[in-house]
């Protein structure tokens, strides 16, 4: 079945420590795209890259880190500067990101601070 | 960035009642997607809709692009419609960058 994959489901981070979150698709789509949800708000840009080694900064990039060295993947790293980082991480991807494309979303990663 | 608000933000409906969700955004669009986001976490892309009006079994939607605003009609709803369901758009300058509504709440009790 195609489709977007991410793990953990849940995941703890300590104070001052890098987590990363992964995201996996085989839509053989070149868009992907990382969301922030906190509870009852809607989602917000992290980032995104329409491209294999390219990736641009979306709202609120600051704190996170991303890389993207193949197509079919797109880790997102919630760095110790995120000071703030309890949040439901939504990784998402579009055939080419161009105007007239549906976004498809993977099942999400919760991320709490111990 | 484009704003989007959606109505109402909570709504409780007995099973088997209808129901209409409102967008409402702030700039011309070329692209308009609803999405449900069930109580798990998993967000399904209902419709993409920029204008005009689609149906998909108990749902529909309409946008009117001219007044700025997307309407999503249930009904006969089921338990299983529980959840929230959010309408996003693109920035007209950069197609990857959608703004998304706070969302509307659904709870439909058996």
């Amino acid at each position: 079945d195609g489709g977007i994959t991410q793990s953990p489901k849940y995941l703890f981070r300590k104070e001052g420590q890098n987590v990363t979150l992964s995201c996996e698709q085989n839509l053989n789509h070149d868009a992907m795209y990382w969301y922030r949800q906190d509870p009852g708000q809607g989602l917000r840009l992290i980032y995104y890259s329409q491209i294999v080694n390219d990736f641009q900064k979306g709202d609120i990039a600051e704190g996170y880190s991303v890389s993207r060295e193949k197509k079919e993947s797109f880790p997102l790293t919630v760095t110790s500067a995120q000071k703030n980082p309890t949040a439901f991480y939504l990784c998402a991807s579009s055939i080419a990101g161009q105007v007239n494309e549906k976004l498809f979303f993977g099942s999400g990663t919760q991320l709490s601070v111990l | 960035g484009i704003q989007v608000e959606q109505s109402p933000p909570d709504l409780i409906l007995q099973e088997g009642a209808n129901s209409t969700l409102r967008c409402n955004f702030s700039d011309s669009v070329n692209n308009l997607q609803w999405f449900h986001q069930n109580p798990w976490g998993q967000l399904i892309n209902l419709f993409y809709i920029p204008s005009g009006t689609k149906q998909n079994g108990r749902l529909s939607a309409t946008t009117v692009a001219t007044e700025r605003y997307s309407l999503l009609y249930i009904s006969s709803s089921q338990t299983t419609d529980s959840g929230v369901y959010f309408c996003a758009v693109p920035s007209s300058y950069n197609f990857n960058k959608f703004s998304f509504g706070s969302g509307t709440k659904l709870n439909v009790k058996p």
